[in-house]
């Protein structure tokens, strides 16, 4: 139990695009769901919580223009990278919380997604 | 902002005890200490959490000193899959608090 899935597992895409990130919670419902960023040889970034039906809270230096967060569902977050550039090339993660029914307070983690900005 | 410090690196051989440290000296009286490692190219793995009572779990144990500023994980029986970057996580358990992560520990087991 406790899977959390996200798609694209990779996607390159032309400087100036929009991506969109879907994070999936598959077997239990996520109050609460969080956005990381991880460059390479570097450890995981807190970008921004977001908590379903409401906005999300970004972490200081993180452009909630450029990077918009939805959690519509339970189930679902998406994060989509506006007019990406090469510097926003980046392994992003998401991870999913809220499990009171479990009682232990862990997040568990998405496998993430690797963003290539040409 | 991370409140832990980790080695940077670690060797263990195959089948041996690895020990990997975690000082959190600043720790709170209401912060748990979590586990997590990743895989490279991989999402983060739980491992184990406690607050101050040493934990076992199928994965690994968890010693936390009387003091709770320091822990050590410890996986029993290491093999090559264990080759991870080992995070250690201080956090408020229940209201949702972030993770912040640190910069861990590259554990490498080998043969």
């Amino acid at each position: 139990g406790a899977v959390v899935s996200q798609h694209p597992s990779w996607v390159i895409c032309k400087s100036g695009t929009s991506v969109k990130i879907e994070c999936r919670s598959l077997d239990f419902q996520a109050t609460t769901m969080f956005w990381y960023r991880q460059f390479p040889k570097q450890s995981l970034m807190l970008m921004a919580t977001s908590n379903e039906g409401s906005k999300a809270t970004y972490e200081q230096g993180v452009e909630k223009d450029k990077f918009l967060i939805n959690h519509a569902s339970l189930t679902l977050s998406t994060l989509t990278v506006t007019s990406a550039h090469p510097e926003d090339s980046s392994f992003y993660i998401c991870s999913a919380g809220g499990l009171l029914d479990r009682g232990s307070g862990e997040q568990y983690f998405g496998p993430g997604t690797r963003l290539t900005v040409t | 902002d991370a409140k832990t410090t980790q080695p940077p690196s670690m060797d263990c051989a195959e089948g041996r005890a690895a020990n990997l440290p975690c000082n959190h000296s600043t720790i709170s009286g209401n912060e748990y200490v979590y586990w997590y490692r990743q895989i490279h190219s991989q999402g983060p793995q739980y491992i184990i959490h406690g607050l101050k009572n040493n934990e076992t779990n199928e994965m690994a144990s968890l010693i936390i000193t009387e003091d709770r500023k320091s822990s050590t994980l410890i996986l029993p029986h290491a093999t090559l899959r264990d080759t991870a970057v080992y995070y250690c996580i201080v956090r408020p358990l229940y209201n949702f608090n972030k993770f912040y992560f640190g910069s861990g520990t590259k554990l490498n087991v080998k043969p």
